[in-house]
């Protein structure tokens, strides 16, 4: 069965300063998809990015970037030069095969990013 | 904005009651996610409706119900409430279904049993 473990559950940092959000998974599948989500004190949750199993090339979206090995079952996102507008929980999600053509997905339990001023 | 709409927003009710969540996913959509997220579970997988036909199921209780209409929006249906049921219901919406795809997520409706 798949699982998404963050065992980061709460981290606290100043501004300006850069986090890294840790994310390790587990499947059986050979080919799969990784997902990261955003979701601030309103509460919606925001797609930040996807990445598949056989692309393990880092990926940098401004002060946001991925590392993704497949070595270590781990696809970890830093953000640099925090703001507090970055204040919010972030999951780390899995997509793989159930059943027929189905594809749910399998959230961590988050991790609770606070950036103070 | 992802471009999924849930109303309502807030419901407030009482244990045995049923209420009803609506779902409208982004347009072109054809898949439909339900997601529940409460204090203690996290962030579980409920059901799923491609084109109007039922998916995949996750940990959906049996007093639980959705369909997907012809117009694509969908509806979950929750009965026979209990205090335990109170969480954050969100919708998701993709393309086809396929694992590539991206899950929009809706704002969510937070549902209140008391």
């Amino acid at each position: 069965a798949q699982k998404v473990t963050q065992a980061q559950t709460e981290i606290s940092v100043v501004e300006k300063e850069d986090v890294t959000l840790d994310c390790v998974y587990e499947t059986r599948d050979t080919t799969y998809y990784l997902f990261w989500y955003k979701q601030p004190p309103s509460g919606e949750l925001v797609f930040l990015i996807r990445r598949n199993s056989f692309d393990e090339q880092n990926e940098i979206s401004g002060r946001y970037s991925w590392n993704f090995q497949k070595s270590t079952s781990s696809f970890n996102f830093t953000i640099t030069a925090s703001q507090v507008v970055d204040s919010a929980v972030y999951f780390c999600a899995l997509s793989e095969a159930t059943s027929g053509s189905a594809r749910q997905l399998t959230f961590g339990s988050g991790t609770q990013l606070t950036v103070l001023p | 904005d992802s471009g999924v709409t849930q109303t309502p927003k807030h419901l407030i009710t009482a244990t045995g009651q049923r209420v009803t969540l609506r779902c409208s996913p982004r347009s072109g959509d054809l898949s439909v996610y339900w997601y529940q997220q409460s204090l203690d579970q996290g962030l579980q997988f409920l059901i799923h409706y491609y084109n109007g036909e039922e998916r995949a199921k996750g940990n959906i209780l049996e007093r639980f119900s959705a369909q997907q209409f012809p117009d694509l929006h969908s509806e979950l249906n929750l009965s026979s409430l209990e205090l335990g049921d109170s969480a954050l219901y969100f919708c998701a919406s993709s393309v086809s279904g396929r694992r590539a795809d991206t899950q929009y997520f809706g704002p969510g409706t937070r549902l209140t049993v008391l």
